[in-house]
C-alpha cells in the first residue's frame, strides 16, 4: 500500500524558514517523480514544485522561485520542500503527491495527507 | 500560465441524478492532458481522471470524461452518496501545472 506521511509543519514567523518531510513507502520511490501541492484554508489546489526521479532536475511555481527548494534523499525514501521567506501567503496545508509514471510527473496518482503550515507573528 | 475556469461553482443535486461538471481553459491543453480530482472535507483529493477520459484504479464508471482542446466535462452519470464533493480539473500539459478553483456537488 502506497503511503506517504508529511511532517515538519507547524507556525513560522513572517520572513522565516521551515521544512517540510515526506516519507514514503509501500513503492519504489526512486522511479517516481514528486511534487508538491498546496491548499490555502478554504481555497482551490496550487501546484509548489516538482523534482524528478534522481532529483536532478527540479520545477517551481513562479510564486515560490528563488524561495523554496525541493530535494529528494532515495536512500531514504523521503522528500523535502525548504521554504524561505515565507509570508502570510504561504500559509497552506502542503501535500506531498506522487506522479503517476516516468512519462507523466503532474498527474498525481497518490497523495500524503498534509501538512499545515501557518505563516503569522 | 494556462488558467482552468470550472462551472458551475456549486451544483445542488439529489443521490440518483446525473451530475454534469465544467472544466474551460484559457489555451488549449497540450496533448490532451487533463486530469480530474476529488476532494472530501478534511480528506487529502483523490484522482479521478486522466488524459481527459481514463479512469484512474478503482474509479467506477459512473465517472466519465470528455472534450479536447480547450472544452472538458466529468459527468457522474448517477450520483451515489459518496459522490457529493468538490473536483477540481487539472491539466498537466505546460509547466506551471495548474488546477481549476472547483466545483463543490452538494446534496439538495
Amino acid at each position: 500500500e502506497v503511503q506517504l506521511l508529511e511532517s515538519g509543519g507547524g507556525l513560522a514567523q513572517p520572513g522565516g524558514s521551515l521544512r517540510l518531510s515526506c516519507v514514503a513507502s509501500g513503492f519504489t520511490f526512486s522511479t517516481y517523480a514528486m511534487s508538491w501541492v498546496r491548499q490555502a484554508p478554504g481555497k482551490g489546489l496550487e501546484w509548489v514544485s516538482a523534482i524528478n526521479e534522481s532529483g536532478g532536475k527540479t520545477y517551481y511555481a513562479d510564486f515560490v522561485k528563488g524561495r523554496f527548494a525541493i530535494s529528494r534523499d532515495n536512500s531514504k525514501n523521503t522528500l523535502y520542500l525548504q521554504m524561505s521567506s515565507l509570508g502570510a501567503e504561504d500559509t497552506a496545508v502542503y501535500y506531498c503527491a506522487k506522479g503517476y509514471s516516468s512519462s507523466y510527473y503532474g498527474i498525481f496518482d497518490y497523495w500524503g495527507q498534509g501538512s499545515l503550515v501557518t505563516v503569522s507573528s | 500560465e494556462i488558467v482552468l475556469t470550472q462551472s458551475p461553482g456549486t451544483l445542488s443535486l439529489s443521490p440518483g441524478e446525473r451530475a454534469t461538471l465544467s472544466c474551460r481553459a484559457s489555451q488549449s491543453v497540450s496533448k490532451n492532458y487533463l486530469a480530474w480530482y476529488q476532494q472530501k472535507p478534511g480528506q487529502a483529493p483523490r484522482l479521478l481522471m486522466f488524459g481527459i477520459s481514463t479512469r484512474a484504479s478503482g474509479i467506477p464508471d459512473r465517472f466519465s470524461g470528455s472534450g479536447s482542446g480547450t472544452d472538458f466535462t466529468l459527468t457522474i452519470s448517477r450520483l451515489e452518496p459518496e459522490d457529493f464533493a468538490v473536483y477540481y480539473c487539472q491539466q498537466y500539459g505546460k509547466l506551471p501545472w495548474t488546477f481549476g478553483q472547483g466545483t463543490k456537488v452538494e446534496i439538495k
